[in-house]
């Protein structure tokens, strides 16, 4: 089945600075890949997704690329600000809808 | 919040109890989740129903029974559990299993087995 994992497991930046979060699958069928922010005590929510066809997207100060040759995808947010603290998780899935989810990013933003 | 509703928030229960985590979604979606997550571990699928019918049983113990009787909700019967089964129970919903749609998820159930 898919694997997912994901580094760091935690990041610290300063307010204004860039974060990078990594992800790498291992099933090549995968074709789907979200990414959700889990602030404390709240539900995990959708910032982004990406799929296979597509190399890079990007919303405001977010944005995922794919690499599919390489299996791996990150998350990049930039100009970081103090309500971007929160748990990151990437997923990956094969199209049957069930996603598999990397353990996840702790970010602290530091003004 | 409306969306995808989890009760209870939280549950206390002991070893020998039985209980239940309902779920309900007012999204229209056709596939609904229960994912366990647990402290520095990944978002773990357990239960997948896509039009009431259970496609995905991701080795979960016996102790762990889900029920779905009907597009809207799903539940989550618990009996005899074990400590380590003390996690974050959240559900989740999407439009239908065989497509890439967002989940939606719940607030979810913290569960504390004692």
């Amino acid at each position: 089945g898919e694997n997912v994992e994901q580094h760091p497991s935690t990041l610290s930046v300063q307010e204004g600075d860039s974060a990078v979060i990594k992800c790498t699958y291992s099933d090549s069928a995968s074709n789907y890949f979200p990414w959700y922010k889990q602030e404390l005590g709240k539900r995990p929510q959708l910032i982004i997704d990406i799929r296979s066809n597509v190399g890079e997207k990007k919303d405001q100060r977010i944005a995922v690329t794919l690499n599919k040759t390489a299996k791996h995808f990150s998350l990049h947010i930039t100009e970081t600000q103090p309500e971007d603290s929160a748990v990151y998780f990437c997923a990956a899935s094969n199209g049957w809808g069930k996603l598999q989810f990397g353990a996840g990013t702790q970010v602290v933003v530091t003004p | 919040e409306t969306g995808v509703t989890q009760t209870p928030r939280h549950l206390v229960m002991g070893m020998t109890n039985k209980k239940s985590l309902k779920c309900e979604q007012h999204l229209g979606h056709n596939a609904m989740y229960w994912y366990k997550q647990s402290a520095k571990k990944p978002l773990e699928l357990m239960f997948v129903y896509n039009f009431k019918e259970q496609t995905e049983n991701n080795s979960v113990p016996s102790r762990f029974s889900p029920e779905c009787p009907n597009s809207s909700h799903l539940f989550l019967h618990l009996h005899t559990l074990q400590p380590e089964d003390s996690a974050l129970y959240l559900c989740a919903s999407s439009q239908d299993e065989g497509v890439n749609t967002e989940a939606f998820f719940g607030q979810g159930t913290r569960l504390t087995v004692v």
